[in-house]
């Protein structure tokens, strides 16, 4: 049981390039989330999912697509990286019922757009 | 939109000492609150999580407790230990209205030092 996983852990980029962060979890949740964490911001989210083949916008969506096409994968795409999202990216995932909001951590994804 | 806010943002101590961390929200309509520990470059590690009709979670040396009606919500160290220091930070679970969902939201975290 791996829990959440994510690839890759480490990524530079030059300014205009795309990626896909991938983020896998084992625990059949249906909700995930991704998330920044920028120095001193605390984590924020970008998009979430609350179920396979739904997605929606959280409070910083801008310059990032999501896709969940099976329910253990969530990816977050980025078409055209800037400075800006030069941060440590976070995907989590939760189940539904009582324990619904108890939210599992992916290891993070640090990325530099240079 | 609910915000949240942890104070103090940071805190250094001395061994042995008994800590109390402080977590507020706006919008006291909420589903959980969880509280979760960061070491230095890594992942959030869960620590506790307390339900919306529940006034307080304990585990070990931590308990946390939930006052919705005032929108706080409290995590106690006891006898704290070098091996507390790491950033603390609490996140509610509140309902999104125009997402139809229960979206997190974090506060910026309490950064704990412990030292000898």
């Amino acid at each position: 049981n791996a829990g959440v996983t994510q690839t890759p852990k480490f990524r530079v980029l030059k300014t205009g390039q795309s990626m896909t962060l991938l983020c896998a979890q084992d625990m059949n949740h249906e909700y995930m989330y991704w998330y920044r964490q920028d120095p001193g911001m605390g984590l924020r989210l970008i998009h979430y999912s609350v179920g396979e083949g739904t997605t929606a916008k959280g409070e910083v969506p801008d310059g990032y697509n999501v896709s969940r096409l099976k329910k253990q994968n969530f990816l977050l795409g980025l078409e055209s990286a800037a400075p800006s999202q030069t941060s440590v990216y976070f995907c989590a995932s939760s189940p539904m019922g009582a324990r619904r909001g108890t939210q599992y951590f992916g290891p993070g994804t640090r990325l530099t757009v240079l | 939109k609910q915000e949240v806010t942890q104070i103090p943002a940071a805190l250094s101590v001395p061994e042995g000492e008994n800590l109390v961390l402080n977590c507020s929200f706006t919008d006291s309509a909420i589903y959980n609150l969880q509280w979760f520990r960061q070491d230095p470059g890594k992942g959030l590690t869960s620590l506790l999580l307390i339900q919306s009709s529940q006034r307080e979670q304990t585990s070990g040396r931590l308990n946390a407790s939930l006052d919705k009606s005032s929108g706080r919500s409290t995590l106690y160290i006891a006898a704290s230990q070098p091996g507390d220091s790491a950033t603390y930070l609490c996140a509610v679970m509140g309902w999104e209205g125009s997402g139809g969902s229960y979206i997190p939201t974090f506060g910026r975290g309490t950064s704990l030092i412990v030292h000898p």
